[in-house]
């Protein structure tokens, strides 16, 4: 069936970097973006940025660009979110998820990962 | 702040309909799409586009959209449909970014 897998949890110390990863099967890994999602505990969601599997183009969100970097590597249709000079406030559950475009103006994103808890402690 | 607006909390008696509204500029231009999240879980897409519903997904669900307000409409609420509910677009920059809104606590009471 079609599912993202991501990497176990991680915990970090403040300023150091971080690297998720999250494996594609059950479809063909270039044909849809890949985004990245963080949720920090009791919080809402927070749009990250996203790559093109393909291409390896990205695009990050304002609050990211800088700290943020999306890569793949399509011989195992996997994708990878780092983050780098971590604080605090970076403590979240990190997803991957897949953007499917369906025309006249609607996306959405259709299959997600379990998640990936990144805690960020001195 | 979110440039997607949507009620912290909203509660609807069992078997009763309850909508759940989203409002931004991006959404005179772009679809909303609307995901479900339970405790621990991972969101699950429930609308998508005009008024789209995944594989799976109860037709007691439904998106509607007007202006710059999109809702989600769940016609005959059951206790399992109790959890957060986000909605995402575009965003207005013209990039293409995307954004959620900050969530609605949907209580099935």
């Amino acid at each position: 069936q079609v599912q993202l897998v991501q990497s176990g949890a991680e915990v970090k110390k403040p300023g150091a970097s971080v690297k998720v990863s999250c494996k594609a099967s059950g479809y063909t890994f270039t044909s849809y973006d890949i985004n990245w999602v963080r949720q920090a505990t009791g919080q809402g969601l927070e749009w990250m940025g996203w790559m093109n599997p393909n291409s390896g183009n990205t695009g990050y969100a304002q609050k990211f660009q800088g700290r943020v970097t999306m890569t793949r590597n399509t011989s195992i249709s996997t994708a990878y979110m780092e983050l780098s000079s971590l604080r605090s406030e970076d403590t979240a559950v990190y997803y991957c998820a897949t953007r499917h475009y369906y025309g006249s103006g609607s996306d959405a994103f259709d299959i997600w990962g379990q998640g990936t808890m990144v805690t960020v402690s001195s | 702040s979110s440039e997607l607006t949507q009620d912290p909390a909203v509660s609807v008696a069992l078997g009763q309909t309850v909508r759940i509204t989203c409002q931004g500029d991006s959404l005179r231009s772009y679809y909303a799409s609307w995901y479900q999240q339970k405790p621990g879980q991972a969101p699950v897409l429930v609308i998508y586009g005009k008024n789209n519903r995944p594989s799976g997904i109860p037709d007691r669900f439904s998106g509607s959209s007007s202006g710059n307000t999109a809702s989600l409409t769940i016609t005959g609420a059951q206790a399992e449909d109790e959890a957060d509910y986000y909605c995402n677009s575009r965003d207005s920059s013209g990039n293409p970014h995307w954004v959620f809104g900050g969530g609605t606590k949907l209580t099935v009471l």
